[in-house]
């Protein structure tokens, strides 16, 4: 079945640790994004990418960064300049970047801090 | 700036009652509109979508949303509340920024179903 994979599904950071999300696809989607839930917050927009080797910061991108060196992945990495990373991380894709487009999620990887 | 709002962020009713969750948006041009439904620790799944072929939307799981310009509104409903409906919806708007288009979600309500 097609779908989006992401791991872990809990994960734990020390102080100034950087650590890696995992989202993976097989939907054949040219978008893809990434979201923080934190509860009462609704989702919020971290980066995204609309093709392969390219991609734009969401409204709150500060303390992240993200690859796209594949049409399959879009891993996220959680630096130490991220002051508050406990939260639950959603990976989605869509067909495009056109606004009509449904998005598609994955169960979500939450971090907490030890 | 294009944004969304759920009124109530929880909803309280009875098993085979009505459901009605409410989402009212600000767009400055005829917006997509999405109803997403989360399940504990899950991710979102979609329900259903507007993308202007008819203002009545069905959706799954016996779910419709009816989009009026006039009130700006895309309210959600079901006419018999089922105990697997609990969960929390989130209404999102499309938006287009900086040559880019991407979803603004609301911060969801949580419905609970009561037996």
């Amino acid at each position: 079945d097609g779908g989006i994979t992401q791991s872990p599904k809990y994960l734990f950071r020390k102080e100034g640790q950087n650590v890696t999300l995992s989202c993976e696809q097989n939907l054949n989607h040219d978008a893809m994004y990434w979201y923080r839930q934190d509860p009462g917050q609704g989702l919020r927009l971290i980066y995204y990418s609309q093709i392969v080797n390219d991609f734009q910061k969401g409204d709150i991108a500060e303390g992240y960064s993200v690859s796209r060196e594949k049409k399959e992945s879009f891993p996220l990495t959680v630096t130490s300049a991220q002051k508050n990373p406990t939260a639950f991380y959603l990976c989605a894709s869509s067909t495009s970047g056109y606004s009509n487009q449904p998005q598609h999620f994955g169960d979500g990887t939450r971090l907490s801090i030890l | 700036a294009q944004s969304v709002t759920q009124l109530g962020s929880h909803v309280s009713v009875s098993e085979g009652a009505l459901v009605l969750l409410r989402c009212n948006y600000s767009s400055s041009v005829p917006p997509y509109l999405f109803w997403y439904v989360q399940y504990p620790n899950q991710g979102l799944q979609l329900l259903l979508k507007y993308t202007s072929a008819a203002t009545l939307v069905k959706g799954i799981n016996g779910f419709e949303a009816e989009f009026k310009k006039s009130e700006t509104s895309f309210h959600l409903t079901k006419p018999s509340a089922h105990m697997s409906d609990a969960a929390e919806y989130f209404c999102a708007v499309s938006v287009s920024q900086g040559g880019s288009e991407k979803l603004v979600f609301g911060k969801g309500t949580k419905l609970t179903v009561n037996p």
